[in-house]
């Protein structure tokens, strides 16, 4: 089983900065197969980026994902409020699925 | 619009069962692959179990292979999670999610608590 490792665990950044999160994966992941999610409070998860990084529909440009083999990333440019939130890597696309421990981006 | 309602979460005792069910709306559902994602309280997302447009293929994950069953009705437009023996670990909120483009329409979610 393929294991996602996210860091860090916790980014304190500022409105207005960049953000960059990893994940790292044990093995080698197909590019076609790694998603971003956001999820806040009390809320079910959202879709950003698919395919390590195409942006899913309605996501701000301000986010975009990179990466192949087992690194990739997550990097929003310039924060907005709005965007403190916790973020999930995925492996998708076979019988076995697994998310990282997410990382949580708060406001500093 | 497009729209995933999950139901029949609630407490049960450990080695008791619960079914849940997953509404959709405002798509093809008999299109599409769904999943079940859950979350622990104040946890990550933990994937559960998938089930191919059609219902021929079904994976799950170890930790409830052989106790929880997914299944589809793709007539009524509704995923299904037969959840058996559970245990206080499978406490959780319950979401079943669309797969197309990753996972990219997921439910509000319905809470489970296993306790004696």
């Amino acid at each position: 089983e393929i294991v996602l490792t996210q860091s860090p665990g916790t980014l304190s950044l500022s409105p207005g900065e960049r953000a960059t999160l990893s994940c790292r994966a044990s093995q080698s992941v197909s590019s076609s197969y790694l998603a971003w999610y956001q999820q806040k409070p009390g809320q079910a998860p959202r879709l950003l980026i698919y395919g390590a990084s195409s942006r899913a529909t309605g996501i701000p440009d301000r986010f975009s994902g990179s990466g192949s083999g087992t690194d990739f990333t997550l990097t929003i440019s310039r924060l907005e409020p709005e965007d403190f939130a916790v973020y999930y890597c995925q492996k998708y696309g076979s019988s076995s699925i697994t998310f990282g421990q997410g990382t949580r981006l708060e406001i500093k | 619009q497009v729209q995933l309602v999950e139901s029949g979460g609630g407490v049960v005792q450990p080695g008791r069962s619960l079914r849940l069910s997953c509404a959709a709306s405002g798509f093809t559902f008999s299109s599409y692959a769904m999943h079940w994602v859950r979350q622990a309280p104040g946890k990550g997302l933990d994937w559960v179990a998938v089930i191919s447009y059609d219902g021929s293929n079904k994976y799950y994950a170890d930790s409830v292979k052989g106790r929880f069953t997914i299944s589809r009705d793709n007539s009524k437009n509704t995923l299904y999670l037969q959840m058996n023996s559970l245990r206080t670990e499978d406490s959780a909120v319950y979401y079943c999610a669309r797969e197309s483009e990753a996972l990219d329409i997921w439910g509000q979610g319905t809470m489970v608590t296993v306790s004696s």
